[in-house]
């Protein structure tokens, strides 16, 4: 099946930073997410990006799909920010795969 | 707020009892996932249905199994619990059986 790596597996910024997140698959793949696991644990949507790019505020994503990669951009980060980032893929008559998870913290 | 609802939001069982979880998708969602997370294995897919039929199988148990009503809510039933089924469960749902997904807030289960 896919391998999905994500990286850094963790991450230390203070407060105003940028920061970009890493998804790498090891295969093809026809559907892409972006997801925030927060500290209470809730799992929030933030992109779902087969291709291309997407911006939502201070959020972005771009995924190349073609190259096997995905991006998360977040800006100015703020406390809220902190938590799990996950990416997961699918690719057709396999499952839908979570990569490992960048933890990130920000710091006021 | 996803639309997904998932309950009840916290379970403390016995090793060796029965637990039910209840997942009711977003209004118009066809299919229906289920996942384990615990701490040492992340986020594991365990099945997906998609209008009440079985659609794909991951890493579930023979001691758990799952079904989705015609009104297209579903159950995952625990039995037999041990100590390392304790993990958050999560539900989500799409509206076709393909991405995007939408998760529940999880049902924390603690077995003791």
């Amino acid at each position: 099946g896919i391998q999905v790596e994500q990286s850094p597996p963790d991450l230390i910024l203070q407060e105003g930073a940028n920061s970009t997140l890493r998804c790498n698959f090891s295969d093809s793949v026809n559907n892409l997410q972006w997801f925030h696991q927060n500290p209470w644990g809730q799992l929030i949507n933030l992109f779902y990006i087969p291709s291309g790019t997407k911006q939502n505020g201070r959020l972005s994503a771009t995924t190349v799909a073609t190259e096997r990669y995905s991006l998360l951009y977040i800006s100015s980060s703020q406390t809220t920010d902190s938590g799990v980032y996950f990416c997961a893929v699918l690719n057709y008559g396999q499952n839908f795969v979570f990569g490992p998870g960048t933890r990130l913290s920000v710091l006021p | 707020d996803s639309g997904v609802t998932q309950t009840p939001k916290h379970l403390i069982t016995a090793t060796g009892q029965r637990v039910t979880l209840r997942c009711s998708p977003r209004s118009g969602d066809l299919s229906v996932y289920w996942y384990q997370q615990s701490l040492d294995q992340g986020l594991q897919f365990l099945i997906q249905y998609y209008n009440g039929e079985e659609r794909a199988k991951g890493n579930i148990l023979e001691r758990f199994s799952a079904q989705q009503f015609p009104d297209l809510h579903s159950e995952l039933n625990l039995s037999s619990l041990e100590l390392g089924d304790s993990a958050l469960y999560f539900c989500a749902s799409s509206a076709t059986g393909w991405p995007p997904l939408h998760f529940g807030n999880g049902t924390r289960l603690t077995v003791t």
